[in-house]
């Protein structure tokens, strides 16, 4: 049972223009997303983050939205660099009593940004 | 500073044997996850200690599996008589105090067992 899906693979886009990375989640007890950027080789580094009680989360060139309703969010990239090509994972977890912060993730979009 | 710290970055054994990978998470990070990563999905949470004990090991797929971290520091992912599809990348990660904060990945241990 895939809790966080990431339904596309992968996304090319043209340096300087918009990425927009896409999840999708199913289980209503989340109430805080994650984004994280894996390198080859190296561990996932976390990029920015969305508690349930907002719609908008913006950190420079990153902007996350949340459609509590939707069960989606999506991870805007303005504009985008070639250095921003990696993997993308998106990660849910629950806080409240009991709750261990385990992340949940999806399985990955690889993003290339051609120069 | 330093960050998480995984060895080895790869162990390669075979179908049986024994095997332990570690993880240094972060100095004065109380709060330490298990990840397994295999190929084409996400990480894959299997234990969470909270100083010196196990307080969700809920993800460990079997009793093969088993986790320490006996001083609250370093811990040692344990995994007996190894499979074919345990091949995959470990990943640890720390957190500063609890499952509200951050967590901050290793490289991660690539496993491959023959």
């Amino acid at each position: 049972d895939q809790q966080v899906k990431q339904n596309s693979p992968s996304l090319s886009v043209q340096e300087g223009r918009i990425s927009i990375l896409n999840c999708d989640y199913t289980n209503s007890m989340f109430d805080y997303f994650l984004w994280y950027k894996k390198y080859p080789a190296e561990g996932p580094t976390f990029l920015i983050s969305i508690s349930s009680i907002k719609d908008k989360n913006e950190d420079g060139r990153f902007t996350v939205f949340l459609n509590k309703s939707a069960k989606h969010l999506s991870l805007h990239i303005v504009p985008s660099q070639p250095g921003d090509s990696a993997v993308y994972f998106c990660a849910a977890r629950s806080y409240g009593s009991g709750n261990t912060g385990k992340l949940i993730f999806g399985q990955g979009t690889t993003l290339q940004v051609k120069p | 500073g330093a960050g998480v710290s995984q060895t080895p970055s790869n162990k390669v054994t075979e179908k049986g044997k024994y095997v332990e990978l570690r993880c240094d998470p972060i100095s004065g990070h109380t709060a330490l996850y298990w990840y397994r990563q295999s190929l084409g999905q996400g990480p894959e949470f299997l234990i969470y200690f909270q100083g010196t004990g196990a307080a969700d090991d809920s993800g460990l797929p079997n009793d093969r599996f088993f986790a320490v971290r006996p001083e609250g520091s370093v811990s040692t992912l344990k995994i007996q008589r190894t499979e074919r599809g345990d091949s995959a990348v470990y990943l640890c990660a720390s957190s500063l105090r609890d499952n509200t904060d951050t967590q901050y990945f290793g490289p991660g241990t690539r496993l491959t067992v023959l």
